[in-house]
């Protein structure tokens, strides 16, 4: 059974910093390529950054291009989420999800449950 | 620019069928998008690809009652036999070199 499990959420005051983690188990971590989306509280999904199995290539949306740093331990089937720089509108539910890519198609079949990050003073 | 279009809500009687959509924006009509459902204090869980041509593609332990479908830039997910447990949020998703998009969600009542 696949399972992403997240951790590392928790109250932080602006301008500081916050280390996600995601612990992936029942597939095999270091085929796939890994997500991390986020959700403001009563707001939809937003994508954040993306890594490639191997960790050569990693993309990241404007809004967190410069303070989030995304990798990977496939040793340790684990993905992280490095946030520095906080601020409170990145307060949000954190997701891990797991890319699945057929020929040119690639779209997220697997999610964690979220952990939650509150930036406040 | 790439952007997914949906209505906030919908709704439908137990039992019956709703069907949402997602629109693909112009120049982008020919993308398979992925549909997500998240229930009330969930995370969101994959439900379907669907392709241009109307073909699709469930995930894992997906019902039968959910179906997708395409006409032109909109995509279509079919809930039938509408249960409880549907009532959720639903979210389509697509894809491009670098960038992954979501449409702002449906939210569905099941009345």
């Amino acid at each position: 059974e696949v399972q992403l499990v997240e951790s590392g959420g928790g109250l932080v005051q602006p301008g500081g910093s916050l280390r996600l983690s995601c612990a992936a188990s029942g597939f095999t971590f270091s085929s796939y390529s890994m997500n991390w989306v986020r959700q403001a509280p009563g707001k939809g999904l937003e994508w954040l950054s993306h890594i490639r199995r191997s960790s050569g290539i990693r993309y990241y949306a404007d809004s967190v291009r410069g303070r989030f740093t995304i990798s990977r331990d496939n040793a340790k089937n684990s993905l992280y989420l490095q946030m520095n720089s906080l601020r409170a509108d990145d307060t949000a539910v954190y997701y891990c999800a797991r890319e699945t890519t057929v020929v040119s198609e690639s779209y997220f079949d697997y999610w964690g449950q979220g952990t939650l990050v509150t930036v406040s003073s | 620019q790439l952007v997914l279009t949906q209505s906030p809500s919908a709704s439908a009687s137990l039992g019956a069928s709703v069907k949402l959509t997602c629109t693909l924006s112009s120049g982008h009509t020919s993308y398979t998008i992925a549909w997500h459902q998240q229930q009330p204090e969930k995370g969101p869980r994959y439900l379907m690809k669907v392709n241009s041509d109307g073909s699709h593609s469930k995930g894992d332990g997906i019902p039968d009652r959910f179906s997708g479908s395409s006409s032109g830039a909109e995509r279509y997910l079919t809930i039938s036999s509408l249960q409880s447990e549907d009532e959720a949020d639903y979210y389509c998703q697509t894809w491009a070199t670098g960038i992954q998009v979501f449409g702002g969600g449906t939210k569905l009542t099941v009345l």
